[in-house]
C-alpha cells in the first residue's frame, strides 16, 4: 500500500535561518506532489506541484522554492526563513483521482 | 484564477441533526474531492466526486458539474464529525492543480 512521509512534525526555526521538509512516497511510481500551507484559520494555499521530476510549479512568488530530486521525493526550502513563514506545511501525492496527505510539519519562525 | 467557495465557513450542530455543505466552483473540473480534518491537521479525502452521487456511511456528496456545484450531506451527526471539511478541485483548464476551499468548520456538541 502507498505511504507518504513527511518530517519533522514540529520546528521552531530563527528569523534568517534556512529550512528543509522532506516528503517521500511509498508504494507507487511517477505521483504527482505538492506542498501546501496552511496559516491560522482554515485555507490550503498551494504553494508548488510538480508532476515528474525536475518538473515544479510554483504557485505564489514568495521566499520559498521546492525540489524534486527523485521520483517519490519532494523538498521545500528556504534560505531565510522570514516570520510570515511560519504556519503548518501539508505535503500530499496524488494519482491523479485521490490526494494524500502527510501528517504536516508546525513551523514557528521566531 | 480558480475560484472555490465553501458555505457556510461556520456550522454548530448537535448530535443527530444533519447538515449540507456547499462547494462552488469557477469552471468545469477534472477532478472534485471532499476531504475532512481532524483537530490534529489530519487531511483525510471522503469522496473523489466530479460529478453525480456518493455515499459512504452517513455521508454523502452530489455534484453538478453542469452548474459548477457539489453539497456534503452529513446526517446523524456526530461528535467524531468534527473538524474542518475542505472542498478541492482540479479544473480541466489547471493542468493537476489540486485547489482548496476555505473550508467549512463543523462542530457537533454532544
Amino acid at each position: 500500500s502507498q505511504t507518504i512521509h513527511q518530517w519533522p512534525a514540529t520546528l521552531v526555526q530563527p528569523v534568517g535561518s534556512p529550512l528543509s521538509l522532506e516528503c517521500t512516497v511509498e508504494g507507487t511510481s511517477n505521483p504527482n506532489l505538492y506542498w501546501y500551507r496552511q496559516a491560522a484559520g482554515r485555507g490550503l494555499q498551494l504553494l508548488f506541484y510538480s508532476v515528474g521530476i525536475g518538473q515544479i510549479s510554483s504557485e505564489v512568488p514568495q521566499n520559498l522554492s521546492a525540489s524534486r530530486p527523485q521520483d517519490r521525493q519532494f523538498i521545500l526550502s528556504s534560505k531565510k526563513l522570514l516570520l510570515s513563514d511560519s504556519g503548518f506545511y501539508l505535503c500530499a501525492w496524488s494519482n491523479g483521482i485521490l490526494a494524500f496527505f502527510g501528517q504536516g510539519t508546525r513551523l514557528t519562525v521566531v | 484564477g480558480i475560484q472555490v467557495e465553501q458555505s457556510p465557513p461556520d456550522l454548530i450542530l448537535q448530535e443527530g441533526a444533519n447538515s449540507t455543505l456547499r462547494c462552488n466552483f469557477s469552471d468545469s473540473v477534472n477532478n472534485l474531492q471532499w476531504f475532512h480534518q481532524n483537530p490534529w491537521g489530519q487531511l483525510i479525502n471522503l469522496f473523489y466526486i466530479p460529478s453525480g452521487t456518493k455515499q459512504n456511511g452517513r455521508l454523502s456528496a452530489t455534484t453538478v458539474a453542469t452548474e459548477r456545484y457539489s453539497l456534503l450531506y452529513i446526517s446523524s451527526s456526530q461528535t467524531t464529525d468534527s473538524g474542518v471539511y475542505f472542498c478541492a478541485v482540479e479544473l480541466e483548464t489547471s493542468g493537476s492543480r489540486l485547489t482548496f476551499g476555505e473550508g467549512t468548520q463543523l462542530t457537533v456538541n454532544p
